[in-house]
């Protein structure tokens, strides 16, 4: 079964860091393209940022908000993605969401979402 | 950045109705537009895909359409388990954009 489980979550106080982690199983993680989308609390989901399989590239992409504070990695040998928050704010504040993205249309679908994990920026 | 306007934001509907939700983009994706279901509580669900590929597994009371800038999510014979709220993602280029949601409720 295809399954992705968030960890890591919980509270921390401005300008601190969290690391999240996103295990997969029950398919292909080398060939995966992942991504993160957040949900603030009562909002809308917000796309976080997106990293490529090694054999496209392995290359991120992030929204403006997070750029140069936020690292999204991955340890194919793990089957594991990472979300790693710097220099976090009150804004941050939200249920964060691990996404496998879809390849096979070529339209790039969010095909398999985790759980979430709730991350509350707060002193 | 790709802007969506998604609309209505909410809307009241009785069990059996049909309904319609809209996303417009503010520049040409061709069909890069996904749907997505989510319920209170729980995480999002893909519905549709490519705009009008349906999710294996899910209803054939879902379709989508549209190409472009503007697209469509309808349900056709509203059921009780689709209450929730819905939202579009254009995966055309980065930022990935959603719409703002539409809520589905109970009239």
């Amino acid at each position: 079964e295809e399954q992705l489980v968030e960890s890591g979550g919980g509270l921390v106080k401005p300008g601190g860091s969290l690391r999240l982690s996103c295990a997969a199983s029950g398919f292909t993680f080398t060939d995966a393209w992942m991504s993160w989308v957040r949900q603030a609390p009562g909002k809308g989901l917000e796309w976080v940022g997106r990293i490529k399989s090694k054999g496209s590239g392995g290359t991120t992409d992030y929204i403006t908000p997070v750029k140069g504070r936020f690292t999204i990695s991955r340890d194919d040998s793990e089957n594991t993605l990472y979300l790693q928050m710097n220099s976090l704010k009150a804004e941050d504040t939200a249920i964060y969401y691990c996404v496998w993205i879809g390849l096979g249309s070529g339209t790039l679908p969010l095909h398999l979402w985790g759980q979430g994990t709730l991350v509350t920026v707060s002193a | 950045d790709i802007q969506m306007t998604q609309s209505p934001s909410s809307l009241s509907a009785s069990v059996g109705d049909r309904v319609t939700i809209t996303c417009r983009t503010s520049q040409n994706i061709n069909n890069f537009l996904s749907w997505y279901q989510q319920k209170p509580g729980k995480a999002p669900e893909l519905l549709i895909f490519a705009a009008s590929s349906m999710r294996r597994g899910v209803p054939s009371r879902f379709s989508g359409s549209g190409s472009g800038t503007d697209f469509t999510l309808t349900i056709s014979g509203l059921q009780p388990e689709d209450f929730a709220t819905y939202y579009c993602l254009q995966s055309y280029s980065t930022p990935w954009t959603f719409g703002q949601g539409t809520t589905v409720e109970v009239k």
